[in-house]
């Protein structure tokens, strides 16, 4: 069974940093290019960043671009999420996702003064 | 960036109805469009994938289609478990985008 766990979100004042992980299980994490997605209380979905299986591609979205840093690391199957000189339009619950299939249940990422 | 107008945006219908849902993206995006069914308090799953692909495990109920610009989700009767809003994902260039999402509710 995929299982993906998101932790590492919080309340964090505006302009300050906080990384995210996600640890995958129940699949050949390697295999997968991954997502983090995030929605804003009451808001739609917007996707955030991807990383191919091997970290060769990396996207942003331009929200995000500048400030935030996806990376993995496959021999601990975890995926990561930097995020720096947060603002409070940061404020979502942020999902992992392998690819576009399976998500995550989420972490809530509070920015606020 | 693709847009994705998802309509409508609130349904109300009774168990047994046929359901639909339209998805409307501003460029060609092929068939690489995904629905998604997501329950208050969890992730999102799965449902149809692109297009009109049925992810394993999901009801046969559950049916896509369309390509190009215009995509649909049917139900094709709807089911109590089947309240939750629903999405649509264009994956065929970046940034992925989503639909506003369908908020489906029992009549």
């Amino acid at each position: 069974e995929v299982q993906l766990v998101e932790s590492g979100g919080g309340l964090v004042q505006p302009g300050r940093s906080l990384k995210l992980s996600c640890v995958a299980s129940g699949f050949t994490f390697s295999n997968y290019g991954m997502n983090w997605i995030r929605q804003a209380p009451g808001k739609g979905l917007e996707w955030v960043a991807y990383i191919s299986s091997g970290s060769s591609y990396i996207y942003y979205a331009e929200t995000v671009k500048g400030r935030f840093t996806i990376s993995r690391d496959n021999a601990k199957n975890t995926l990561y999420l930097q995020m720096t000189s947060l603002r409070s339009e940061d404020t979502a619950l942020y999902y992992c996702a392998r690819h576009v299939t399976y998500w995550g249940q989420g972490v809530m990422v509070t920015v606020s003064s | 960036d693709i847009q994705m107008t998802q309509s409508p945006s609130f349904l109300s219908a009774s168990v047994g109805d046929r359901v639909t849902i339209n998805c409307k993206a501003s460029q060609n995006i092929n068939r690489y469009l995904n629905w998604y069914q997501q329950k208050l308090g969890e992730a999102p799953k799965l449902l149809i994938y692109n297009a009109n692909s049925l992810q394993t495990g999901i009801p046969s109920r559950f049916s896509g289609s369309g390509s190009g610009t215009d995509f649909t989700l049917t139900i094709s009767s709807l089911q109590p478990e089947d309240v939750a809003t629903y999405f649509c994902l264009q994956h065929n260039s970046w940034p992925y985008t989503f639909g506003a999402g369908t908020k489906l509710e029992l009549k």
